[in-house]
């Protein structure tokens, strides 16, 4: 059975940095690009970060270019989110996804991220 | 590429045939998906590249569509249908719709 789960969640305040985790197991993780989702409150999805099936390859919206990183850990079935200069508007939460003939085809539990003084 | 979907909020009873909207701002080519979202939940995908029904999921959901209009069709409306149901294009970067919430009447 497939699995992802997200750690690392929790309030933060504005301009600091945080670090999201998501433990794979159930299928090759090395064998798939991998995803993160976010959901603000009661809004809708936004797509955060891609990455390769080899970690060499990364794609972000401009919303969060230049301040959050995806990175992976194939030897660990791992995948990473490192946001830097957090603001209010990246309060939500935050999926990680296995990602399929370009759809998200396999989602964690989500873990929460609250950006607040 | 920006989805819009409509209507916003649909209220059906349970046995109806329901219909739910996608519009892209310009062509999918069909690289278009489905995803229900359940109260709490994690999404769960449905129907990939317009048509196809994912592993799992029930025969009563399908879609359809082509260039920019694309649809969800739930066959015979069941109360585990109820959800937030959002639109997703691939074709050129990754976009959300900003979902249809289903209510049973």
């Amino acid at each position: 059975e497939v699995q992802l789960v997200e750690s690392g969640g929790g309030l933060v305040q504005p301009g600091r940095s945080l670090k999201l985790s998501c433990a794979a197991s159930g299928f090759t993780f090395s064998n798939y690009y991998m995803a993160w989702v976010r959901q603000a409150p009661k809004k809708g999805l936004e797509w955060v970060a891609t990455i390769s099936t080899s970690g060499s390859r990364t794609y972000y919206p401009d919303s969060v270019k230049g301040r959050f990183t995806i990175s992976r850990d194939n030897a660990k079935s791992s995948l990473y989110l490192q946001m830097n200069s957090l603001k209010s508007e990246d309060t939500a939460t935050y999926y990680c996804a296995r990602r399929a003939v370009g759809v998200m085809d396999a989602w964690g539990q989500g873990a929460s991220v609250t950006v607040s003084s | 590429i920006q989805l819009t979907q409509s209507p916003s909020l649909l209220s059906a009873s349970v046995g109806d045939r329901v219909t739910l909207s996608c519009k892209g701002s310009q062509n999918i080519n069909n690289y278009l998906a489905w995803y229900q979202q359940k109260l709490g939940e994690a999404p769960k995908l449905l129907i990939y590249n317009t048509n196809s029904l994912q592993t799992g999921i029930p025969s009563r959901f399908s879609g359809s569509g082509s260039g920019t209009d694309y649809t969800l069709t739930i066959s015979s409306l069941q109360p585990e249908d109820v959800a937030t149901y959002f639109c997703y294009q691939y074709n050129n970067g990754l976009t959300f719709g900003s979902g249809t919430k289903l209510e049973i009447k």
